[in-house]
This record gives C-alpha cells, structure tokens and sequence, in this order.
C-alpha cells in the first residue's frame, strides 16, 4: 500500500506557476499517479492521472520521474479561482479494492493577487 | 451529463440519534464509494460498492454505520446511534467501472452531507 507524503501548505501569487510535488517511495509496478482538487464544501474533483513521464490537460500537468518515487504537478500561471486543497492518490484501479482510494491530508494552496 | 446527487445537504442530530444519507450515482457507473471527511482531513473511505455487492468495507464501523445499495443504483449511509466524533462532510463518489490493472477510474464525487452532531 503506498503511501504518499506531500507539503501540507503553499502559498503563491497570480500568474505564477506552482509545481506540488508528491513522494510515493514505495510505489508498485502497477500503480498509477492521480491527482485531485477540492475546494471548500464541494467534494473533490480529478485534475490529471499518469504512469510515467509527462502527462498533459487543458488544466495541469503532471511530471513522473523514470523510478516514479515522486510526482510533480504543475499547474501553469495560477489564478485566484485554484486556491484549493490538492491530493495525491497512488495505487491501482480496482485491482486490489481501496489501495487507490486513499486521501492523505494533501496540499492547501493559497493564491494571492 | 447530471452529476452525483446527495441528501440532505446539512443535517444536525443530536448524539445518540440516528441519521441516513442518500446517494444517487451518475447513471451507468456500477462503482459506489462512501467517503467520511472530517474537518481539515482528506477523506476517508468508509465502504465501496460495485453494483450491488460490496467490494470494502474495512473501514465502515459496522456498530453503528450502515450502507445499502439496492437494485445496484441508489445508496443509503445510516448512522445509528451518532457519536460527536461523527461531526463531517459524508461524500458519496462513483466511478464508472471497477476497473483492473490501473485505467483511468475517475471518481464523480457529489456535493456531500454535512453532519453536525450535538
């Protein structure tokens, strides 16, 4: 079961590109990379998934080493509107029930103008 | 596309009274998941159903919570009796399928529940 450490807080300003990084030491083979934002009282809502290298959206980008321990997110130049609580979720879909489905206590960003 | 809808948004008890929560997934997606969120936490599984049939569990106080699926669609999270201790946002999530060897198994999380126990 994999378990993921990530900053608990980050604080950044409009405009700027803010990369939250996840450590995942023990991360297996068949484990995937999932990242998700929540904001207050709504529940959360997936940003981007991958396995290795880069992987791209409309909204982020997520960034996998070649011995996949860590993870970056990336999300480029920040508005007001991402200040949110960001998870990172490591494990297979289904496969072995609940091991993708753990929330650690993620990363609040703040933005500022 | 309706997204995940849960009831009653807000609900306040108080201890030892019981409570349900109502889920109705996005239509076509046979997995369920409860999520339990206390304040300044992330969530927390507390029971996963794919279609009617439980897949986990493990984390559901099977003293006092409860959860049914029926006819693979709707859910219903019972409380019974609440402890101030379950003060939170309970989540209800679906995804499309459960799927094996990794995949792209979003989850559509509803707005969920907020429990305040007295």
């Amino acid at each position: 079961l994999a378990k993921t450490t990530q900053p608990i807080s980050m604080d950044s300003y409009e405009g700027q590109e803010v990369n939250i990084t996840c450590s995942h030491n023990n991360i297996a083979t068949n484990d995937y990379i999932t990242w998700y934002q929540q904001f207050p009282s709504q529940g959360p809502r997936f940003i981007i998934q991958g396995y290795k290298t880069k992987v791209t959206n409309e909204v982020a980008s997520l960034f996998i080493p070649a011995d996949r321990k860590s993870s970056t997110l990336s999300l480029p130049r920040v508005s007001l509107s991402d200040t949110a609580v960001y998870y990172c979720l490591v494990g297979i879909w289904g496969l072995e029930a609940g091991t993708a489905l753990i929330f650690g206590k993620g990363t609040t960003l703040s933005v500022s103008s | 596309e309706a997204g995940v809808a849960q009831s009653p948004r807000y609900k306040i008890i108080e201890k030892r009274q019981s409570v349900a929560f109502w889920c109705n997934p996005i239509s076509g997606h046979a997995t369920l998941y409860w999520y339990q969120q206390i304040l300044g936490q992330g969530p927390k599984l507390l029971i996963q159903f794919q279609n009617n049939g439980v897949v986990d569990d493990s984390q559901l106080p099977k003293d006092r919570f409860s959860a049914e699926r029926l006819k693979g669609v709707d859910s219903t999270l019972k409380i019974q009796p609440a402890k101030l201790e379950d003060s939170a946002v309970y989540l209800c999530a679906s995804s499309l399928e459960l799927l094996g060897g990794g995949g792209t198994g979003e989850l559509f999380f509803g707005e969920g529940s907020r429990l305040t126990v007295l």
